[in-house]
């Protein structure tokens, strides 16, 4: 098993509808939680971080992380042609400075 | 604003060949990494650094090495090339602490003939 599993995609979401990018990790441990955007031929920059079980919100973006679960998910309200990336979800495992990324979804956003 | 370098954006070498990608960051950032990044199979992780001479392996650490001479550098090297290092080769830098954002330099793809 994976330690950080997202779905591949592709995504596909109309111009302006919701966009749901989800991720479950292994480590019950994990305390810290990332989403990556990466454009094809680009290195990964960071969208959002969260460290608490809920959401949190920033623009368009809203991060969900549920431990219990071992679930953490992106939201991107609006979708704009522009998201369309892949986007990495990150974990970071209990004290240790090892960042563990998934392989990453696939967005397309049809204008 | 934060930056990370490295040396080359494209290189092609030979099997055999001893390559260097080095990598600088100029954001005074205790750590440093070296990932690659494969077609579905994401970010793996080389190596990393959390102090000048200290690195740690990461999850695929065989046929790389690394140093890290001073703080603001960090060199991956692949001892001897193989074809199954062709690869995007990824630098990243976060502050001291785990858990925080990692910054990316603009990748390295080498090509290994």
């Amino acid at each position: 098993q994976k330690e950080v599993e997202q779905n591949s995609g592709p995504l596909s979401v109309p111009e302006g509808a919701i966009a749901s990018l989800n991720c479950t990790y292994s480590d019950r441990g994990s305390q810290s939680f990332f989403w990556y955007r990466q454009y094809s031929g680009k290195s990964p920059e960071l969208i959002m971080f969260i460290y608490s079980n809920g959401d949190k919100e920033d623009g368009r973006f809203t991060a969900q992380l549920n431990k219990a679960s071992q679930y953490v998910s992106l939201l991107i309200r609006d979708s704009q042609p522009s998201d369309s990336a892949t986007y990495l979800c990150a974990v970071t495992h209990t004290g240790g400075f090892k960042t563990i990324f998934g392989a990453g979804t696939r967005l397309f956003v049809k204008a | 604003d934060v930056k990370v370098t490295q040396s080359s954006r494209y290189l092609v070498k030979r099997t055999g060949e001893k390559v260097f990608l080095e990598c600088v960051q100029d954001m005074d950032h205790e750590n440093m990494f070296w990932y690659r990044q494969d077609p579905g199979l994401g970010l793996r992780l080389i190596y990393f650094s959390y102090d000048v001479k200290m690195k740690e392996k990461g999850d695929i650490p065989e046929g790389y090495s690394v140093s890290r001479e001073k703080k603001e550098r960090f060199s991956l090297i692949l001892e001897s090339a193989s074809t199954n290092q062709t690869s995007m080769y990824l630098c990243a830098s976060s502050a001291k602490g785990s858990g925080d954002t990692q910054y990316f330099g603009p990748g390295t793809r080498l090509t290994v003939l």
